[in-house]
């Protein structure tokens, strides 16, 4: 079992407040991180997919950085909005095919 | 470009009941996964296909679960019979091919109450 942890389990904030989360796996395997937001009622919709170490990736005020080495992943939102508040999944894929779902971070913005 | 498909979106069953959902991926699709997720976890990979063959079922349990994609398009999950704690949320995704580097695309999900 490929143990996947993100951190924190919830998060609150006001708008306008930037906001970061990670996502912890395994340093050995590595093969991709994938990103998620998954809205209330709506179906979970992919951020980011990460493949190489050093990764950075940018969508609108959502980026993404990747350390393989140290096996982690943060993300952040900058001026958060209240329609970012979603569960942001991330998904750890190996090279041995496996892959594992952490249990998200639940941001609420308050406008 | 139309996107995952599933349904019924809510079932309410019985303990020992049967049931079945059906998922219709993006066209074109080779990959379908389905995933089971339990309230406060994430998603929990029950078996992924590739075309109609199984890749990987590692976590399905087999003796009351099967799922199976006829002719590497549509497919049917089933569970018979239920038990409480198959409450779930069962989600279907596809992507265009079985590599981790392609995103998944996921459908609205079957929400499956056992009682």
């Amino acid at each position: 079992i490929l143990n996947v942890e993100q951190s924190p389990q919830s998060l609150h904030v006001q708008e306008g407040d930037s906001t970061n989360f990670t996502c912890s796996f395994p340093s050995s395997n590595f093969y991709a991180l994938h990103w998620y937001r998954w809205e209330t009622a709506k179906s979970p919709e992919a951020l980011f997919v990460m493949t190489l170490n050093g990764d950075e990736k940018k969508k609108g005020r959502i980026s993404a950085t990747l350390n393989t080495k140290e096996g982690y992943s943060y993300l952040y939102i900058k001026g958060s909005q209240p329609e970012d508040s979603a569960t942001y999944l991330c998904a750890f894929f190996s090279n041995a095919g496996k892959s594992t779902f952490g249990d998200g971070t639940t941001l609420t913005v308050k406008p | 470009e139309a996107g995952v498909a599933q349904s019924p979106r809510y079932k309410i069953i019985e303990k020992r009941q049967s049931v079945a959902f059906w998922c219709n991926p993006i066209s074109g699709h080779a990959t379908l996964y389905w995933y089971q997720q339990i309230l406060g976890q994430g998603p929990k990979l029950l078996i992924q296909f590739q075309n109609n063959g199984v890749v990987d079922d590692s976590q399905l349990p087999k003796d009351r679960f099967s799922a199976e994609r006829l002719k590497g398009v549509d497919s049917t999950l089933k569970i018979q019979p239920a038990k409480l704690e198959d409450s779930a949320v069962y989600l279907c995704a596809s992507s265009i091919r079985d590599n981790s580097y392609n995103e998944q695309f996921f459908g609205p999900g079957t929400r499956l109450t056992v009682l």
